[in-house]
């Protein structure tokens, strides 16, 4: 069974780069096919999908965030990671990782991480 | 991007009661949506996919029906452990978009 685990720090100031990173346990991260995506939620708010890294390597990210975020793959240390650079408080919000064998499923969730942009 | 129009945005209900929230996209995407619930102060939880399927292990008090940009959700009978925000995602076409959320309250 899939598990993930994200990590990385809870304050990043403003046009920094902030870092993430999703620990996979119970399957190896290059292997299945799979999807492995970051989504975020602000505060109190919605859903966003921020853009995701298939096994074999490709890449999607949502265009108006395109410019600022690279997710990449680690398979040594069997985890992905996201980069955004140039935060600002809009930044601010839980961000998740997830997986799925098809694009959009989404199953399963790490438990979140909140990433505060504050100077 | 593909819109994603959820209504209500919140209801207020009573356990026993029929539930049914609205996603709406702004162009057809086929059966290429899922249903998600997020209890407060946890991950979401994948319930409906392809639509109407339903994910192993949910209960069959969901279900989901609708194609092309007419979706429902439905909970036949309100549990206590159904209160929480309810999110469409449409993974037809890029950007994977979210709709607004469903807060379920308790009346």
């Amino acid at each position: 069974q899939v598990q993930l685990q994200e990590s990385g720090p809870g304050l990043v100031k403003p046009s920094q780069t902030l870092s993430l990173t999703c620990t996979v346990s119970g399957s190896s991260i290059s292997s299945g096919g799979y999807y492995w995506s970051w989504i975020r939620q602000p505060p109190g708010k919605g859903l966003e999908w921020i853009g995701h890294i298939h096994s074999s390597g490709s890449t999607y990210y949502k265009p108006s965030l395109k410019s600022r975020v690279t997710i990449s793959i680690d398979t040594s240390k069997n985890q992905f990671s996201l980069k955004l650079n140039s935060v600002t408080a809009a930044d601010t919000a839980l961000y998740y990782c997830a997986s799925g064998l098809l694009m959009g499923f989404f199953d399963p969730w790490g438990q979140g991480t909140l990433v505060t942009v504050s100077s | 991007d593909i819109q994603m129009t959820q209504s209500p945005s919140s209801l207020s209900a009573s356990v026993g009661d029929r539930v049914t929230i609205t996603c709406r996209a702004s162009q057809g995407i086929r059966n290429d949506l899922g249903w998600y619930q997020q209890r407060p102060g946890k991950a979401p939880e994948r319930l409906i996919y392809g639509a109407s399927s339903l994910r192993s292990g949910i209960p069959s008090r969901f279900s989901g029906s609708g194609s092309g940009t007419e979706f429902t959700l439905t909970i036949s009978s309100l549990q206590p452990e159904d209160f929480a925000t309810y999110y469409c995602l449409q993974h037809n076409s890029y950007p994977l978009t979210f709709g607004g959320g469903t807060k379920v309250e308790i009346k």
